[in-house]
């Protein structure tokens, strides 16, 4: 079935590092992929989407590029802050109209440092 | 519009005791899914609905919790009764066709 895996956390930054969370995924035909943000005591949030393949989603100087060949979908910004401290998580649904049915990744904890 | 709407934000009660969450999805939004996220296990799907009909329950864990949708703007998840190894934070939420979720703010459950 379909599944997702992203990096073990927590990842530690200090304040404008390059960032890179992991995302790689396994599905059967040409699925969606997203990126959720969950910020302490909130729900989750969407952050960014892409829906083909080399489509790059972008959102708050957050960027991931759907690359069907390498199945991954991995996060970057180039300069983190203090604020982008949270859970993310990587998720992969159906086009529209399949259900809608996400499956998520375990969430990767992101904390910045000054 | 106002989100998705989940109610209460936060409940403590006894073990045994009936447990009922509330959401009010998103106008339009034909989907609407109920999450439960802890520590141990992650985010879990328990059942999702499409326009009010219940698709796939496969992940409600036994049979002390159920779900309805008797409409489209309403929908509850019981627990009944309810045990400390419910305790978690559940989330709502919706969907439109094009797939995005919005997500409630949850309800925190602490089960004593």
């Amino acid at each position: 079935g379909d599944s997702v895996t992203q990096m073990e956390g927590p990842v530690t930054l200090s304040e404008e590092a390059f960032l890179t969370i992991n995302c790689t995924y396994t599905a059967t035909g040409y699925p969606s992929l997203f990126w959720y943000v969950q910020y302490p005591g909130e729900g989750l949030q969407l952050l960014l989407k892409a829906t083909k393949a080399d489509d790059k989603g972008s959102n708050k100087g957050f960027e991931a590029t759907y690359r069907k060949e390498t199945t991954s979908f991995h996060l970057e910004k180039g300069s983190v802050q203090v604020s982008d401290s949270a859970v993310y998580f990587c998720a992969l649904g159906p086009r529209a109209g399949g259900g809608n049915k996400l499956t998520f990744g375990t969430g990767t904890q992101l904390k910045v440092e000054l | 519009d106002a989100g998705v709407i989940q109610s209460p934000r936060h409940e403590v009660t006894e073990m045994g005791q009936e447990v009922t969450l509330r959401c009010k999805p998103i106008s339009g939004h034909d989907y609407l899914f109920w999450y439960r996220q802890t520590m141990m296990r992650g985010l879990e799907l328990l059942i999702y609905f499409n326009n009010n009909v219940p698709i796939d329950d496969s992940g409600m864990p036994e049979d002390r919790f159920s779900a309805k949708m008797p409409n489209a703007s309403f929908s509850t998840l019981k627990i009944q009764p309810s045990e400390p190894r419910d305790s978690a934070v559940y989330f709502c939420a919706s969907s439109p066709e094009t797939g995005e979720l919005f997500f409630g703010e949850g309800s925190r459950l602490t089960v004593l």
